[in-house]
């Protein structure tokens, strides 16, 4: 029982480069999260989606691309990679009983060189 | 504007001691509030939650957090810091849109 995963671990990549990380859980949630974690700014919501085919943006979603074609699945693609996007990726699903009461994947360190 | 503010961005505590870390926070109704845990290179964990039962609400690990309307807070507390507390807390406001509001975090360090 994985719950929810996030792969790749870490990934360094160079500026421009297209880059997917990916989000899959198995508890059928129909909430899932995108948010990049970076010191000083503590965790913010990139995009968000509530159920499969619908999706929509956070805080901070440019230069980034979500689908959500199956509720299980959430891939973050990173069109044209920048060094501003560095950061911590955490994939997060709601239980459905409160907005805030998320489970959080182990997230994806991304370098951009 | 509804925000949520944790006062201190390091505590440290020598172990076996008590641990309080502070969360304030602007709503102009009553909101549901949360602390997370994130210990090192993992995701956050869910510590507790307060949604307008018991002003006093007990979580994982010992810890716990009152919620006093009169002084905006929400402070989590544990009687006895272990060094497994060693991580990240935050502090998470949800309000009726179902916005999420992330503090900035609190880094508890524990003496030996």
């Amino acid at each position: 029982d994985a719950g929810i995963t996030q792969s790749p671990r870490y990934k360094i990549t160079e500026t421009g480069r297209q880059v997917t990380l990916m989000c899959h859980q198995t508890w059928s949630h129909s909430y899932m999260f995108w948010y990049r974690q970076d010191l000083g700014h503590g965790l913010r919501l990139i995009y968000y989606s509530a159920a499969a085919d619908i999706t929509d943006k956070g805080e901070v979603p440019d230069g980034y691309v979500v689908s959500r074609s199956k509720t299980e699945n959430f891939p973050l693609t990173l069109e044209s990679a920048t060094r501003s996007q560095t950061s911590v990726y955490f994939c997060a699903t709601d239980s459905g009983r409160a907005r805030a009461e998320q489970y959080f994947g182990p997230g994806t360190r991304l370098t951009v060189t | 504007a509804q925000s949520v503010t944790q006062l201190d961005s390091h505590v440290s505590v020598s172990e076996g001691t008590p641990v309080l870390l502070r969360c304030n926070y602007s709503s102009s109704y009553s909101p549901s509030l949360f602390w997370y845990v994130q210990h090192p290179n993992k995701g956050l964990q869910l510590l507790l939650k307060y949604t307008s039962a018991a002003t006093l609400v007990k979580g994982i690990n010992g810890f716990e957090a009152e919620f006093k309307k009169s002084e905006t807070s929400f402070h989590l507390t544990k009687p006895s810091a272990h060094m497994s507390d060693a991580a990240e807390y935050f502090c998470v406001v949800s309000l009726r849109d179902d916005k999420i509001i992330f503090g900035k975090g609190t880094r508890l360090h524990i003496l030996p």
